[in-house]
């Protein structure tokens, strides 16, 4: 079966921007999590949605949000991009949620000028 | 905060020796996974330990869950080229606000 698909794969923004991520799950996947992925900080946990609705959220200022479709296919939406955005966006589905096998896509990697 | 520390950050050796990579903290956890990320993919599951002193093993990869479920290990045997690439532990707490908090990792490199 298909795996996860996170468009687009590379990005290029300048600060102050906003820029939208897409994800689309494995399908009967229901809980769709993004990941943030720095050289400094690791991998650090955003938010997960599951049935449309945000279940779990990280430590990230108001400026990350995010959204999950009927199909289960999520965005996830950075505002006023700042420098210390660019990184590795990383999305990861799953049968029930965090405590199952997450699935990794290969990620988005944006660039902020 | 990190949470979750890895230990070593860096690991470089020959093709054939063993090694042990450590995720440690002072928190409790329901379960631990660990991943393993190669270049320009998303990290993949190799793992899930979800009892405390639980043992795992996987071809010549051994997991092992501390007693406490707040530390776990990795350990391989005889490496390969193939075993290059970023580990990362991930720790799952159910009780109250669940989130997956992801290890410092360590880089593998196995030299042949």
């Amino acid at each position: 079966k298909a795996g996860v698909t996170q468009t687009p794969r590379y990005l290029i923004k300048t600060r102050g921007q906003q820029v939208t991520l897409s994800c689309s799950p494995i399908s009967g996947h229901r809980s769709v999590s993004w990941y943030q992925q720095t050289p400094g900080q690791g991998l650090q946990f955003l938010f997960e949605y599951f049935s449309e609705t945000q279940r779990n959220k990280g430590n990230f200022p108001g400026r990350f949000s995010g959204r999950q479709f009927s199909n289960s296919r999520s965005e996830m939406n950075v505002s006023t991009l700042e420098l210390g955005d660019s990184a590795l966006y990383l999305c990861a589905s799953s049968i029930g949620g965090l405590q199952n096998e997450q699935f990794f896509g290969p990620g988005t990697r944006l660039t902020v000028l | 905060t990190q949470l979750l520390e890895q230990s070593p950050q860096f690991l470089s050796i020959q093709e054939g020796e063993n090694l042990t990579v450590y995720c440690n903290s002072s928190s409790v956890f329901s379960s631990l996974q660990w991943y393993r990320q190669e270049p320009g993919e998303g990290p993949v599951l190799l793992v899930t330990v979800v009892t405390g002193g639980e043992v795992k093993k996987l071809k010549r990869l051994t997991f092992q869950f501390g007693d406490a479920r707040k530390d776990s290990s990795l350990h391989i045997t005889a490496a390969q080229p193939g075993d290059t690439g970023l580990y990362l532990c991930a720790g799952a707490r159910d009780f109250g606000n669940e989130k997956l908090t992801f290890g410092t990792g360590t880089r593998l490199t196995i030299i042949p």
